[in-house]
């Protein structure tokens, strides 16, 4: 079965740091793994999408790497913002499972002033 | 694009009644799924459609359950009789494609069950 760990559970930075959230999955043999975000009492966002193919992805100041055989992704994020404060959660599918995800339990950034 | 509507945003109920939650995925999207998110447990998959067809409900978590696809903009997930441990929060996403597409979420129906 696959199990998905996210460390930290929770992050307070100042603005403007540099982070790295990490996620780790017990079960290589991935098709995806997607980056999202949640605010409270709201939905999930995708963020980025990496194939297993792939190696990272970037969206802005977002970057996510994808080690298959390490079972790691790590989710960058480059300076900082107050309005990045949110819970992040990593996601991955099974190959022959596809959007059939199994979630991390989220780490709780609050960036601060 | 309107995005995943998810319908009643909340809902508090007593104990044996009947709860129906509905879903209207992204227009286009051929795979839906409906998640259950609580505190002790995080996200959990319940069952995912893929034109309009049940594909995998093992994460259904007993018979009070069911869910149905009517038509591609339209879903229902019933729980019936409700119990206090039903009491999360619910989600539908979207899929355009069911094994390699971004998912899309809706903005949850929040379950209380007193």
């Amino acid at each position: 079965k696959q199990e998905v760990t996210q460390i930290p559970a929770a992050l307070s930075v100042p603005e403007g740091e540099n982070l790295v959230l990490n996620c780790s999955f017990t079960d290589s043999a991935i098709y995806n793994l997607q980056w999202f975000r949640q605010d409270p009492g709201k939905g999930l966002t995708s963020l980025l999408l990496i194939q297993s193919s792939q190696r990272e992805q970037t969206s802005g100041r977002l970057n996510a790497s994808l080690d298959k055989s390490s079972g790691r992704s790590t989710l960058y994020i480059a300076a900082s913002q107050p309005g990045d404060s949110a819970t992040y959660l990593c996601a991955v599918g099974l190959t022959g499972g596809g959007n059939k995800l199994t979630f991390g339990t989220g780490t709780q950034l609050k960036v601060e002033l | 694009d309107a995005g995943v509507i998810q319908s009643p945003r909340h809902e508090v109920t007593e104990m044996g009644q009947e709860v129906t939650l509905r879903c209207k995925p992204i227009s286009g999207h051929n795979s839906l799924f409906w998640y259950r998110q609580t505190m002790m447990r995080g996200l959990e998959l319940l069952i995912y459609f893929n034109n309009n067809v049940p594909i995998d409900d093992s994460g259904m978590p007993e018979d009070r359950f069911s869910a149905k696809m009517p038509n591609a903009s339209f879903s229902t997930l019933k729980i019936q009789p409700s119990e206090p441990r039903d009491s999360a929060v619910y989600f539908c996403a979207s899929s355009r494609q069911q094994n390699t597409g971004e998912l899309f979420f809706g903005e949850g129906s929040r379950l209380t069950v007193l």
